[in-house]
């Protein structure tokens, strides 16, 4: 399982971008990149997936450089409700066996 | 989590006691699993199941037992529960290439 470094934790306030990166330098060829959202007493939330370039959905960002070796989520305009810790999990197709560091903290101030 | 129940949500038990926590799906997934998650720190992998009858292990196996008779049902055994097994517990689903689906977890203290 690749090992992934992250910050471990990021203030911000509302309407500003938050920018999480990811390290992960032995990330296998086949892995995607994915993140997922825990908030207080729930279970984690996937967020997006990718495998190289940029993807985008309506929550986030995820930007994956040519050599793949680190990641950055991207959060436009947070707001309160974006306060969670943020993972970031290699993840082989059908190798289910999920790897969960300590994540990123992301505290939004109003 | 729509698709994911976990019961109970709560529970207390006494060193030696045992349990089974249960994780019920609905969304005919073959592949389940059971993290832990101790305070401040990321879910660890305990069992996880490929199908109904198959069974491994995972990071953190050790007082841990399960089964997988249905593709719906996925119970974690504690059969002997000591104080380190205070956690929370969280069951998780995933189908082909899609990313999993965790439950809201079950809180247990042991005393």
């Amino acid at each position: 399982l690749a090992k992934t470094t992250q910050p471990i934790s990021m203030d911000s306030y509302e309407g500003q971008e938050v920018n999480i990166t990811c390290s992960h330098n032995n990330i296998a060829t086949n892995d995607y990149i994915t993140w997922y959202q825990q908030f207080p007493s729930q279970g984690p939330r996937f967020i997006i997936q990718g495998y190289k370039t940029k993807v985008t959905n309506e929550v986030a960002s995820l930007f994956i450089p040519a050599d793949r070796k680190s990641s950055t989520l991207s959060l436009p305009r947070v707001s309160l409700s974006d306060t969670a810790v943020y993972y970031c999990l290699p993840y082989g197709l059908n190798d289910y066996k999920l790897s969960f560091g300590a994540g990123t903290t992301v505290t939004v101030r109003a | 989590n729509a698709g994911v129940t976990q019961t109970p949500k709560f529970q207390v038990l006494k060193t030696g006691q045992s349990m089974t926590l249960q994780c019920a799906q609905d969304m005919n997934h073959e592949y389940m699993s059971w993290y832990r998650q101790d305070p401040g720190m990321g879910l660890r992998l305990i069992h996880y199941s490929v199908g109904a009858g198959i069974t491994d292990q995972g990071e953190v196996p050790n007082g841990y037992n399960v089964s997988r008779s249905t593709t719906e049902d996925f119970p974690l055994r504690l059969l002997s529960a000591a104080p380190s097994q205070t956690s929370v517990y969280f069951c998780a689903t995933a189908t082909g290439s899609q990313p999993q689906h965790f439950g809201d977890g079950t809180r247990l203290s042991i005393l």
